[in-house]
């Protein structure tokens, strides 16, 4: 399988903060890599796709970069609805998700 | 509207087996590819496997391979995940989730899920 590392598994911001993500894959992905949220009890929301495309009806200020081995999510003004945890997947070979990260509020 | 709805999960020994169900509505099954993920307690998702919807190729997490396997049923719009050898490490929520495309690509719906829990 190929591994996919997040970092960091946490972080704590104040409204308004830039946030970013990063995700590193054990190997070339080119650019099939998604980023979900999960808030607690909820099933996960698709938020980019192909490491750059926001999906439909998400707010700008969520934006996907990288290709290759490393990606990052950033949230470029941090909402009070966007504390959640936050995945990468890899769709080159089969779909493994990275360890998640946490983001909650300072 | 998308509706999955699994079904199936229950409290299982070591060894055992279990079959997941997935029905699925409000979309042609076919074409898309569809795939299971769990999700232990307080912990991560883990993608578990997946069918195509063209060729229905499947592919599986190493972890489960070779215990688990999945297929489709494209006349009662239903997935299933066949379990056996289960282990307590297989304890979890268990998802059910639509591709975007027939291949793996990235999930845009998923159902509620189902519990399987291992343990004597």
């Amino acid at each position: 399988d190929i591994q996919m590392t997040q970092s960091p598994p946490s972080l704590s911001a104040s409204v308004g903060d830039r946030v970013d993500i990063t995700c590193r894959a054990s190997q070339n992905i080119l650019q099939y890599l998604n980023w979900y949220q999960q808030k607690p009890g909820k099933v996960p929301k698709v938020l980019i796709y192909t490491a750059t495309s926001l999906k439909g009806g998400v707010p700008s200020r969520f934006s996907g970069s990288g290709s290759g081995t490393e990606f990052t999510l950033t949230i470029t003004s941090v909402q009070p609805e966007d504390f959640a945890t936050y995945y990468c997947q890899q769709t080159y070979s089969g779909g493994t998700f990275g360890g998640g990260t946490r983001v909650e509020i300072k | 509207e998308v509706q999955l709805l699994e079904s199936g999960g229950g409290l299982v020994e070591p060894g055992g087996s279990l079959t997941l169900s997935c029905e699925a509505s409000g979309f042609t099954f076919s074409p898309y590819a569809m795939s299971w993920v769990r999700q232990a307690p307080g912990k991560g998702l883990e993608w578990v496997s997946s069918i195509s919807g063209s060729d229905e190729s499947t592919n599986y997490a190493d972890s489960v391979k070779g215990r688990f396997s999945i297929s489709r049923d494209k006349s009662k719009n239903t997935l299933y995940l066949q379990m056996n050898s289960l282990r307590a490490e297989d304890t979890a929520f268990y998802y059910c989730a639509k591709d975007s495309g027939w291949q793996l690509f990235y999930f845009d719906f998923w159902g509620p899920g189902t519990q399987v829990t291992v343990s004597s």
